[in-house]
């Protein structure tokens, strides 16, 4: 079965830092482009981060640029972000979604995680 | 950026209805566009991709039509389990990928 788990998420003070984890299995992970897509509470979906199967194209959202950085673990089946310079507008619940591709990345997300939350609060 | 709007925001529908949800997007996407389903408290889940293609294990009552900047989703005899929030997502000029702002279906 196809599965994506996250993990990582917590409460942190504005300014901080947080590393999310994503874990695979079910799929030759190294293959797919994986993408984090973010939904702040009551609010819609918003596309933070992605990166391609062998890591060397990465895309972040102009609302992160500079603070997220995705990457992955291929041998460990694994998505990262790291999180610096949090701000009590990041605050949502972070998702890991697996590109429906390949051979090419689609954009299109077919397999989702069950989210982590992150709350940047003082 | 391209931006995906989509109407209405809110529906109230009964359970056999036929139900059509509206995506606009601000530019030509060509037919890269995809609908997600999100019920409360868990993650989205594709209903449909590159306009029309029905992801496997999704119902047949789902379908997607458009083109160009206007597209639909159309769920043609509602079940009860079918009551979520839609989203649609283009894929065609990316990054950033974008997402509607989403359409709450809920019983009447």
């Amino acid at each position: 079965e196809v599965q994506l788990l996250e993990s990582g998420g917590g409460l942190v003070q504005p300014g901080g830092s947080l590393r999310l984890s994503c874990a695979a299995s079910g799929f030759t992970f190294s293959n797919y482009a994986m993408s984090w897509v973010r939904q702040a509470p009551g609010k819609g979906l918003e596309w933070v981060s992605s990166i391609s199967g062998s890591a060397d194209i990465k895309y972040n959202a102009d609302s992160v640029k500079g603070r997220f950085t995705i990457s992955r673990d291929n041998s460990k089946n694994t998505l990262f972000l790291q999180m610096n310079g949090l701000r009590a507008d990041d605050t949502a619940i972070y998702y890991c979604a697996k590109d429906i591709g390949p051979p090419i990345t689609t954009d299109v997300f077919d397999i989702w995680g069950q989210g982590t939350r992150v709350t940047v609060s003082s | 950026d391209i931006q995906m709007t989509q109407s209405p925001s809110s529906l109230s529908a009964s359970v056999g209805d036929r139900v059509t949800i509206t995506c606009r997007a601000s530019q030509s996407i060509n037919s890269y566009l995809n609908w997600y389903q999100q019920k409360p408290g868990t993650a989205p889940k594709l209903l449909i991709y590159s306009t029309s293609s029905l992801r496997s294990g999704v119902p047949s009552r789902f379908s997607g039509s458009g083109s160009g900047t206007d597209f639909t989703l159309t769920i043609s005899s509602l079940q009860p389990e079918d009551f979520a929030t839609y989203y649609c997502q283009q894929s065609y000029s990316t990054p950033p990928v974008t997402f509607g702002q989403g359409t709450r279906l809920e019983i009447k």
